[in-house]
């Protein structure tokens, strides 16, 4: 079974226009994350949640607003898509509180292209 | 800007040879961390040292820590084609009450056959 899914895999879509990208993660992990990998492999953070809670928040437009409808799921919506949004957005997640270190379980990616 | 920079930035070596990889980090760090990435996967956590350990091993991977030099490295020994992919570094600074974790420029290793 996929320990962290996203969907869609690859999303390719017009400037201006809105997405989402799903996130799950069956290992009962108490912390989820965005990041986002560029075209040169730099993988940078964007978000965390931990039990739905919003926990980090990095420079990020405001255009981008994850949701957390519970612990296994964090989706993110991206409003008014630009050129530079073309990118590789990685899920993870990881249990800190248990057990104190952060090690981060990443699903496959989705490929964003804005045309 | 990045936390953790690495060396090389490409690495090219014949099948059976060790490979190093190092990582250079900026400010004070609770535990790093190394991570495989196979071209168009996810992340795979490799293994994490603790900022009070000096050495690690599991399997064909050894991991040293210098926190005095702020730097770690990666050796994969008897490297395969299989190991061909990236490699980061990821530091966690505990900053932020949640140990958020910053990943490094990686390190393109190929393996060849």
């Amino acid at each position: 079974d996929t320990a962290v899914s996203q969907t869609p895999k690859y999303l390719v879509t017009q400037m201006g226009n809105d997405k989402s990208i799903k996130c799950e993660q069956n290992l009962g992990h108490d912390t989820m994350y965005w990041y986002k990998q560029d075209s040169k492999k730099f993988l940078k953070i964007m978000f965390s949640y931990n039990n739905k809670e919003l926990i980090i928040n990095e420079t990020v437009p405001n255009r981008f607003s994850p949701k957390s409808p519970d612990k296994a799921h964090l989706n993110l919506h991206i409003n008014s898509l630009e050129l530079g949004d073309s990118a590789v957005y990685f899920c993870a997640s990881s249990q800190v509180l248990r057990t104190g270190y952060n090690e981060q379980f990443f699903g496959p990616g989705t490929r964003l292209t804005v045309l | 800007s990045q936390q953790g920079e690495e060396d090389p930035q490409a690495l090219s070596i014949q099948e059976g040879e060790n490979a190093t990889m190092n990582c250079s980090y900026k400010t004070s760090i609770n535990n790093l961390q190394w991570y495989r990435q196979n071209s168009g996967r996810g992340l795979v956590h490799l293994i994490l040292i603790r900022s009070n350990e000096r050495e690690k091993h599991s399997g064909r991977l050894r991991v040293t820590l210098d926190t005095s030099k702020k730097s770690s490295s990666l050796l994969i020994t008897a490297s395969r084609a299989a190991d061909t992919a990236s490699y980061f570094c990821a530091t966690d600074d505990g900053s932020g009450g949640y140990q958020k974790v910053t990943f490094g420029t990686g390190t393109k290793l190929q393996v060849i056959p």
